[in-house]
């Protein structure tokens, strides 16, 4: 039972350069999210998803887009990197509805190591 | 006024020592409330939910103030180990279980 895995953990781009970023949960959770962690900001909202083939946008979702074709995947897009993208990735999952064990159990977001992307 | 507001610190304590962390939050709405604990370039891992009621566990104690709305944190007895960023996470209302989380508070436990 891996959890939540990300790849790839570090990468480099020049500017408008694209690429993307597969996060991967075998823990059968209905939501998955993407975050962005920058210096001095709380982890910020980019994309989420309640359900295969389901997304949505979250605080930050410009110049992102993702796509959650299984269950088990959810993958976050740069068409055009800039260097304004220059952050860690998270990719986060949770289990939807109401479970034995109250809101610990139900609400819990389990995250990804995360994946530190520079954008020169 | 941000939704989720912490001191991002540092603390620096003692071994040994007993150190809060508040967090206030903006909607009188908000359901549920939890610290996570963030190590250096690690991922944000639950420490604990915090209830109504208050929860403990361990040497951490947590408290909700939903009057004055503010979550805390106690740590008792700091351990070196227990350096780390926490972070102060607090439910969207309104469905599919978006949460804000505030920027965290930095603890440094010396010897």
């Amino acid at each position: 039972n891996a959890g939540v895995t990300q790849t790839p953990k570090f990468r480099v781009l020049k500017t408008g350069q694209s690429m993307t970023l597969l996060c991967a949960q075998d823990m059968n959770h209905e939501y998955m999210y993407w975050y962005r962690q920058d210096p001095g900001m709380g982890l910020r909202l980019i994309h989420y998803s309640v359900g295969e083939g389901t997304t949505a946008k979250g605080e930050v979702p410009d110049g992102y887009n993702v796509s959650r074709l299984k269950k088990q995947n959810f993958l976050l897009g740069l068409e055009s990197a800039a260097p304004s993208q220059t952050s860690v990735y998270f990719c986060a999952s949770r289990p939807s509805g109401i479970l034995a064990g109250g809101p610990e159990t139900t609400d819990t977001q389990y995250f990804g190591p995360g994946t530190r992307l520079t954008v020169l | 006024r941000k939704e989720v507001e912490q001191d991002p610190g540092p603390f620096n304590v003692p071994e040994g020592a007993t150190v809060a962390f508040n967090c206030t939050y903006s909607n009188s709405a908000s359901q549920s409330f939890f610290w996570y604990r963030q190590d250096c370039r690690k991922e944000p891992k639950l420490l604990m939910s915090v209830y109504s009621s208050g929860n403990e566990d361990g040497r951490f104690t947590a408290q909700l103030n939903r009057a004055s709305q503010y979550i805390s944190l106690l740590i008792r007895d700091s351990k070196l180990s227990d350096s780390a960023t926490y972070l102060c996470v607090v439910n969207k209302p309104g469905g599919y279980q978006k949460v804000t989380f505030g920027i965290g508070t930095k603890l440094q436990v010396i010897p």
